[in-house]
């Protein structure tokens, strides 16, 4: 599966939106990309995934270009709760156990 | 709803000891994972069950055994404990379907001395 690139860390005052970028260039057609996030040290916790559409849930936007070689999250009105390492995985839907989990992206959200 | 429930949230053990981590899930999903996280790296998948009763190697196996007890149970065990798996471990599952995502338990945080 892909590997993904992200910013080790970024900040983000509270009340704005938080936009998270994931690079994966070497992405192949049928590949997804996920997102998770970890609050803290607890499990981590899944957020929003797409192939090729932009996608919305209540937790968060996500755009993929339409090259597919990035994506970025956005969260939009991001909360000191938000605070939290963020993963990007690029893997073939059914297949968890090829996820590669990076180092991430460390958002903090600041008051 | 409890999701996936791991046991015990924290263990010390001496080098040479022996332990089994219990996971627990239900979801009635297929798959289920075991991962540890070192400090300041991402999760690395230890083993892994497709299915109630197969199990299969993940990227750092050496040192442990699973089993697949049923559908809801997995569980990781270490025969003889060194301080080198000194780590948080998580388990997961999923329905490894289209669509579905992977749920996390809360961690187990070992130190072995």
């Amino acid at each position: 599966d892909a590997k993904t690139t992200q910013p080790p860390s970024m900040d983000c005052a509270e009340g704005r939106a938080a936009n998270l970028p994931c690079n994966h260039s070497t992405i192949s057609g049928n590949e997804y990309v996920y997102w998770y996030r970890q609050i803290h040290s607890q499990g981590p916790q899944y957020i929003i995934h797409g192939l090729k559409n932009n996608e919305t849930n209540e937790m968060a936007s996500l755009i993929i270009t339409e090259d597919r070689k990035s994506s970025t999250l956005i969260l939009p009105h991001a909360t000191l709760r938000d605070t939290a390492v963020y993963y990007c995985i690029a893997a073939h839907p059914g297949r968890t156990y090829k996820y590669i989990f990076g180092t991430g992206t460390r958002l903090k959200v600041l008051a | 709803n409890a999701g996936v429930t791991q046991t015990p949230k924290f263990q010390v053990l001496k080098t040479g000891q022996s332990m089994t981590l219990q996971c627990a899930q239900d979801m009635n999903h297929n798959s289920m994972y075991w991962y540890r996280q070192d400090p300041g790296m991402g999760l690395r998948l230890i083993y892994y069950s497709a299915s109630e009763g197969t199990t299969d190697k993940g990227e750092v196996p050496n040192g442990y055994n699973v089993s697949r007890l049923n559908k809801r149970e997995f569980s990781l065990r270490l025969e003889s404990a060194a301080p080198s798996q000194t780590s948080v471990y998580f388990c997961a599952s999923s329905a490894d379907r289209r669509n579905t995502e992977a749920f996390f338990g809360q961690g187990t945080r070992l130190t072995v001395v």
